[in-house]
């Protein structure tokens, strides 16, 4: 069994200013994990994706996220937030072909 | 590529009436699944395919829903009778991978249903 816990519903940043998202997962196996960002009214676009190479994973738009086994946390950061920023994020774990996403997390950046 | 592409967009329709959504794959991606979003649930997993079989639906809410994906490059979920509790945005999404650890999968736009 897998699933994903997102700590946060909404986080609320001013731009310019560090973004951290939180995500938690359990899985009987090694995971591939993702974050994945909604904007409102689109599809889902990959952000990052981690799957064993590297615990430190570089994303598109500034993001990173950083995998930690011991404590099964797969966080999301960004060092300054940008208006366009403002979207819902989803962090999901797979194993085979299932992907399992968490509740997201909704981010809204003030000026 | 394009891209996954889903039609319509949008679609309000009245109860009780037949709904079909429509997806294209990224070409050369052997995975397909549909997936449902709401703000009670979430995403949700309806029905996976691979190669063009039904691996897994156990997803689907009940016997009003089905899938099909008659070749590589179409697929449709139909909902008839349509209920306005399937108010919704259904997403389809695509992998090169049957196994998608290690791979992820590109979505649709989405369509986003109303049944009144």
């Amino acid at each position: 069994a897998q699933s994903v816990t997102q700590l946060d519903s909404h986080v609320s940043v001013s731009e310019g200013t560090p973004v951290l998202l939180r995500c938690n997962y359990s899985s009987s196996y090694s995971p591939s994990l993702f974050w994945y960002v909604q904007h409102p009214n689109k599809g889902l676009q990959l952000l990052l994706k981690y799957t064993s190479a590297a615990t430190l994973v570089k994303g598109i738009n500034g993001f990173e996220a950083e995998f930690k086994k011991s404590e099964t946390s797969f966080h999301l950061t960004k060092p300054s937030a940008h208006m366009s920023d403002a979207a819902e994020y989803f962090c999901v774990v797979s194993n085979d072909y299932k992907l399992s996403f968490g509740a997201g997390t909704t981010v809204t950046v003030r000026a | 590529d394009a891209g996954v592409i889903q039609s319509p967009r949008h679609e309000v329709t009245e109860m009780g009436q037949e709904v079909t959504l429509r997806c294209k794959p990224i070409s050369g991606h052997n995975s397909l699944f549909w997936y449902r979003q709401t703000m009670m649930r979430g995403l949700e997993l309806l029905i996976y395919f691979n190669n063009n079989v039904p691996i897994d639906d156990s997803g689907m809410p009940e016997d009003r829903f089905s899938a099909k994906m008659p070749n590589a490059s179409f697929s449709t979920l139909k909902i008839q009778p349509s209920e306005p509790r399937d108010s919704a945005v259904y997403f389809c999404a695509s992998s090169d991978d049957s196994a998608i650890q290690n791979t992820e999968a590109f979505f649709g736009q989405g369509t986003r249903l109303t049944v009144v």
